[in-house]
């Protein structure tokens, strides 16, 4: 089975400053798609980043990026320039195949961010 | 206009009742999902459709039921109501075409059930 396991249940980071969640999981697959959703007080699911596990370069948006290491097994999501509109729960999710064509979603259990002004 | 919409946005009901969640989605995808929320666990599947003839269990499917009406229209039953089903319930959708076989999907608002 896939899990995915964020240790950070929360944290906090000053406006205009860096910050680095974390996001290891266990996978025998190989071929795969990881994922940052973001989730506001508004409590819609908003896609962040995205990653493929063929590609071994980090993907980037703008002021997100991630730190991709596919032997370690970890994803961790960095934000740069940090807002306080970047506060939210953010989740790492894991997609693996099922059947032909079919992907699923494993999410982990979030990471609760508040950006301090 | 949302693209995924879903109703209600908020239910509060009794143990014992049967109550639906709809979803409908303007984006002609051919997959829908639902996914129960609750905290410290993340999101978790319980139904999938890949189309109006093919429906799946999925992680956590024991006391629901779902309905794919159409290709734009997924709704989750709860046959009978119980405390420990309270949760934030999400539609998502996805499209098999999409490109690079991702398959991403894109989530409605979500609804928050109470059950007392």
């Amino acid at each position: 089975a896939q899990t995915v396991t964020q240790s950070q249940p929360e944290m906090s980071v000053q406006e205009a400053e860096t910050v680095t969640l974390s996001c290891t999981y266990d996978t025998s697959e190989s071929n795969y798609y990881l994922f940052w959703y973001k989730q506001p007080p508004s409590r819609q699911m908003i896609l962040v980043i995205r990653q493929e596990a063929y590609k071994q370069q980090n993907a980037t948006e703008n002021r997100f990026s991630v730190n991709f290491q596919k032997a370690a097994k970890s994803f961790s999501l960095k934000i740069s320039d940090s807002q306080l509109g970047d506060t939210a729960m953010y989740f790492c999710a894991f997609m693996k195949p099922i059947s032909g064509s079919a992907r699923q979603l494993t999410f982990g259990s979030g990471t609760q961010l508040t950006v301090l002004p | 206009d949302a693209d995924v919409t879903q109703t209600p946005r908020n239910r509060i009901t009794k143990t014992g009742k049967r109550i639906m969640l709809e979803c409908s989605q303007t984006k002609g995808h051919d997959r829908m999902y639902w996914y129960r929320q609750d905290p410290g666990l993340g999101l978790r599947l319980i139904y999938y459709s890949f189309d109006v003839k093919d429906i799946n269990k999925g992680e956590i499917s024991d006391g629901y039921s779902v309905s794919r009406q159409a290709q734009a229209k997924f709704s989750l039953s709860l046959e009978s109501a119980i405390p420990n089903q309270t949760a934030l319930y999400f539609c998502a959708t996805s499209d098999s075409k999409g490109t690079g076989g991702m398959d991403e999907q894109f989530f409605g608002p979500g609804t928050r059930l109470t059950v007392l």
